[in-house]
């Protein structure tokens, strides 16, 4: 009953480090997302999937990148880490378009960038 | 950018009581959901309402949709500590994919 689970939970990095956060999903949803989320400011969509193999843009993409090459994997990489990218990440998934389907969040993953 | 705004931002209130939860938006919408977020935790879905309904009951949850005043409520009756959470409507916005986008959420303190 694992849902969307998110690997590392916690990850420090310094200024122009790389990492990629991995997001897996187990109940074979089309859609997948990557969210952030910083005090305040509720959840702003970086990027989601509407397939495997599909990528695109949300509404903050600058500084990250995407890839779905398996249905159950969305990978969220950061190419070199700046402060302004320390964040909260969540990972989430939807059977469908969420105009008619609630999305399933991961547990997010603390990211500190110093 | 948000697409709208919860009101308040902070609620607290004693066991027992209501807790109402608005929110607004600005451009149409498919439909409007809340989301419940407890401290340091993922986001869990508590009800989707659809732009041609105008309430919906789960439980304790009631939420209302008024489409002609872009506003949604959220009222969680008979509150209980356990409620304590921030809570976030989202919606799906017809110009951005019609992927979901969040509201910064209304943090509610439900004291013992």
């Amino acid at each position: 009953n694992a849902g969307v689970t998110q690997t590392p939970k916690f990850r420090v990095l310094k200024t122009g480090q790389s990492m990629t956060l991995l997001c897996a999903q187990d109940m074979n949803h089309e859609y997948m997302y990557w969210y952030r989320q910083d005090p305040g400011m509720g959840l702003r969509l970086i990027h989601y999937s509407v397939g495997e193999g599909t990528t695109a843009k949300g509404e903050v993409p600058d500084g990250y990148n995407v890839s779905r090459l398996k249905k159950q994997n969305f990978l969220l990489g950061l190419e070199s880490a700046a402060p302004s990218q320390t964040s909260v990440y969540f990972c989430a998934s939807s059977y469908s378009t969420p105009r008619d389907t609630e999305a399933f969040f991961g547990q997010g993953t603390r990211l500190t960038v110093v | 950018s948000q697409q709208g705004e919860e009101d308040p931002q902070a609620l607290s209130i004693q066991e027992g009581e209501n807790a109402t939860m608005n929110c607004s938006y600005k451009t149409s919408i498919n439909n409007l959901q809340w989301y419940r977020q407890n401290s340091g935790r993922g986001l869990v879905h508590l009800i989707l309402i659809r732009s041609n309904e105008r309430e919906k009951h789960s439980g304790r949850l009631r939420v209302t949709l008024d489409t002609s005043k872009k506003s949604s409520s959220l009222l969680i009756t008979a509150s209980r500590a356990a409620d304590t959470a921030s809570y976030f409507c989202a919606r799906t916005k017809f110009n951005a994919g019609n992927m979901l986008t969040f509201g910064g959420g209304t943090r509610l303190m439900v004291k013992p």
